[in-house]
């Protein structure tokens, strides 16, 4: 049973360039969110996706976007990049249902991001 | 607002010693809250869960958590370490807003160093 993979694993831009990392949610799993975690902190709630929609958001700028396709894959989207979004960018999947939604996260390996 | 503490940066133990890590955490209502590890260049793995009922929840790996309203802590636990328990170690606690299902807070962590 595969988990949740990302990709890519590391990449390097520079400032003002853009980004896009891409999540595939552990099987069986329709519910993905991406978090960002700064080096020596833990993560930080980026966003979202349910149904292919946004459906809660951190304090992030507008700068950063997602997308979720109809197999339940997603797209985390970074423009005008800052040396300050250099991080690790950690993506979340699980099963939602109605009334269960006590449930735990499922993490993938992460997509280092370092910005120059 | 949701908040975790993690009040130590490091712990250090030798192997077969009890360890204990310690999380506080500050909830409007009912606290949901979990303990995730990670260890180098890697995404974040469960451990396990606080939701409703016994104070005392067991985990993956050996570890155990104790839940305590009153003091408003979620101490993780293992009666014996071992050298390959060395990581970090992150608390969290469900965002309590309707919809708030994918959204943990995240304490800073605590790195745990087990000596042989």
């Amino acid at each position: 049973d595969a988990g949740v993979t990302q990709s890519p694993t590391h990449l390097i831009k520079t400032r003002g360039q853009q980004v896009t990392l891409r999540c595939s949610p552990k099987s069986g799993h329709d519910t993905v969110s991406w978090y960002q975690q700064a080096l020596g902190q833990g993560p930080q709630f980026i966003f979202q996706y349910y149904e292919e929609e946004e459906r809660q958001r951190g304090n992030f700028p507008d700068r950063f976007s997602g997308h979720q396709f109809p197999n339940y894959s997603s797209e985390l989207n970074v423009n005008a990049l800052l040396l300050g979004d250099s991080a690790l960018y950690l993506c979340a999947s699980r099963f939602w249902r109605e009334g269960q939604n006590t449930g735990e996260l499922f993490f993938g390996e992460g997509s280092r991001l370092t910005v120059l | 607002a949701q908040s975790v503490a993690q009040p130590e940066d490091q712990v250090n133990v030798a192997e077969g010693n009890p360890l204990t890590v310690k999380c506080t955490y500050s909830v409007s209502g009912n606290p949901y809250l979990f303990w995730y590890v990670q260890y180098p260049n890697r995404g974040l793995q469960f451990l396990l869960k606080y939701i409703t009922g016994d104070n005392l929840v067991k985990g993956s790996y050996g570890f155990e958590a104790e839940f305590n309203k009153s003091q408003t802590s979620f101490h993780l636990k293992k009666p014996s370490a071992l050298v390959s328990d060395s990581a970090l170690y992150f608390c969290a606690v469900r965002d309590s807003l309707v919809g708030g299902y994918n959204k943990l807070i995240f304490g800073a962590g605590t790195r745990l160093a087990v000596h042989p």
